[in-house]
């Protein structure tokens, strides 16, 4: 079967770091994405992690370890306006995008 | 660049008609995709379409059909309505293949069957 792994909702203090967690288990594996969604909006791109490591973009970095099945993304020097959900997603090898149910994330002034 | 545009934004149907959603992918974008967006399942994958072509399908009933124009946009159709299928279906376009580089999403369909 296909399953991800997310926490359901986490609170983070604005200014502080926080690490949304993912863990996969799919049919084969050809990449996994990040995606941030506001309440009310369509899902935006964050990142593509397809090698293992860690990826950084700007305030956003996401690692992945293949091996583990396993995959954070990492948000620093918060702001309120990345209170929004972070959705994992997982490319299997039917080419098939499979996504968590998503993190809310709170943050707090 | 407009982004991916979506039609209706909002409509209610009751249990037992058709619904259909249309779907404009960004200019230059070959590959359309569809999800279903619940609040107990997250977004699920419906179906993929490229070059008028159905790539790849998720594991819904047939009760839920697409299909793609040769100017990319596409169509999603869902027959004989029932309760569980009010959501947010949201479609995303992107250059290529869907492995292949980000999707960009529209703003979504959101469907109240009563």
């Amino acid at each position: 079967g296909q399953n991800i792994d997310q926490p359901t909702e986490m609170t983070a203090t604005e200014g502080a770091i926080v690490q949304i967690n993912c863990t996969y288990q799919t049919s084969g594996f050809n990449g996994l994405f990040w995606y941030q969604q506001h309440a009310g909006e369509a899902p935006t791109f964050l990142s593509y992690n397809v090698l293992d490591g860690l990826e950084e973009k700007g305030r956003f970095s996401s690692f992945l370890s293949r091996s583990k099945g396993y995959s954070y993304l990492l948000l620093k020097e918060l702001q309120m306006k990345d209170s929004a959900s972070y959705l994992c997603a997982v490319l299997n090898r039917d080419d098939k995008i499979i996504f968590g149910k998503g993190t809310r994330l709170h943050i707090l002034p | 660049k407009a982004g991916v545009t979506q039609t209706p934004r909002y409509l209610i149907k009751t249990r037992g008609q058709q619904v259909t959603l249309s779907c404009s992918p960004i200019s230059g974008h070959r590959s359309v995709s569809w999800y279903q967006q619940t609040p107990g399942q997250g977004l699920q994958f419906l179906f993929e379409y490229f070059s008028e072509t159905q790539r790849n399908k998720g594991n819904f009933p047939g009760r839920f059909s697409g299909r793609q124009f040769s100017n990319s946009r596409s169509e999603m159709n869902v027959s004989t309505l029932e309760l569980g299928d009010s959501a947010l279906y949201l479609c995303a376009s992107s250059l290529d293949y869907t492995n292949t580089g980000e999707l960009f999403f529209g703003e979504g369909s959101r469907l109240t069957v009563l």
